[in-house]
């Protein structure tokens, strides 16, 4: 099976723009989880969607959202950047029965200027 | 005080040798316990996971969980010099919580040949 897939892996943006960020799972499975990696604060839950709709979600501003597709395919969009936003963008795809088998994509990583 | 604690290191060991390695939690909620390794510029890659309290063997790694004590564990028997990655202890609460992973900072281990 592939595993999950995470495009684009880098991307610079300045101050002020917007970005979205996707994942395509691994195939059968229907929960989508997105964390933010950074040195100082590590990994953080940003939020989790399951058969379309978000099942819980982190501590985060409404600058960071995301959806979810039949297919399960996930985008994560972020507005209004800023300079903190810098970071590994992480999604992590399960069954969704099971919510401790989570595995991780490659990451996408965003520099803002 | 983070609900996960585990020290950064780094450490840096022989190759054979055993590593022990360590993450502390203050939420008694947590029943799921999970370490992941991430090598350099990749996405966690999920080791082993653990329910509720005791010991868990897979290959040279062993997990234990001690839920009185709130202390989990992972032990590396014979290192070898490709375990040198950053380890990442994960857990979280309830069956149904929907996929919010709670990590540690992350220790970073060398094994030198």
């Amino acid at each position: 099976k592939a595993g999950v897939t995470q495009t684009p892996r880098y991307l610079i943006k300045t101050r002020g723009q917007q970005v979205t960020l996707s994942c395509s799972p691994i195939s059968g499975h229907r929960s989508v989880s997105w964390y933010q990696q950074t040195p100082g604060q590590g990994l953080q839950f940003l939020f989790e969607y399951f058969s379309e709709t978000q099942r819980n979600k982190g501590n985060f501003p409404g600058r960071f959202s995301g959806r979810q597709f039949s297919n399960s395919r996930s985008e994560m969009n972020v507005s209004t950047l800023e300079l903190g936003d810098s970071a590994l963008y992480l999604c992590a795809s399960s069954p969704g029965t099971v919510q401790e088998t989570q595995y991780f994509g490659p990451g996408t990583r965003l520099l803002v200027l | 005080q983070k609900e996960v604690e585990q020290d950064p290191g780094p450490l840096s060991v022989p190759e054979g040798a055993i590593v022990s390695l360590n993450c502390t939690y203050s939420n008694s909620a947590f029943q799921y316990f999970m370490w992941y390794r991430q090598y350099s510029r990749k996405g966690p890659e999920l080791l082993m996971y653990t329910y509720s309290s005791g010991n868990k063997e897979d290959g040279r790694f062993t997990a234990q969980v001690d839920k009185s004590s709130k202390y989990i564990s992972l032990f590396i028997r014979d290192s070898q010099p490709s375990d040198s990655a950053t380890y990442l202890c994960a857990m979280s609460g309830a069956r149904n919580q929907g996929g919010k992973l709670i990590f540690g900072q992350g220790t970073e281990l060398s094994v030198k040949p």
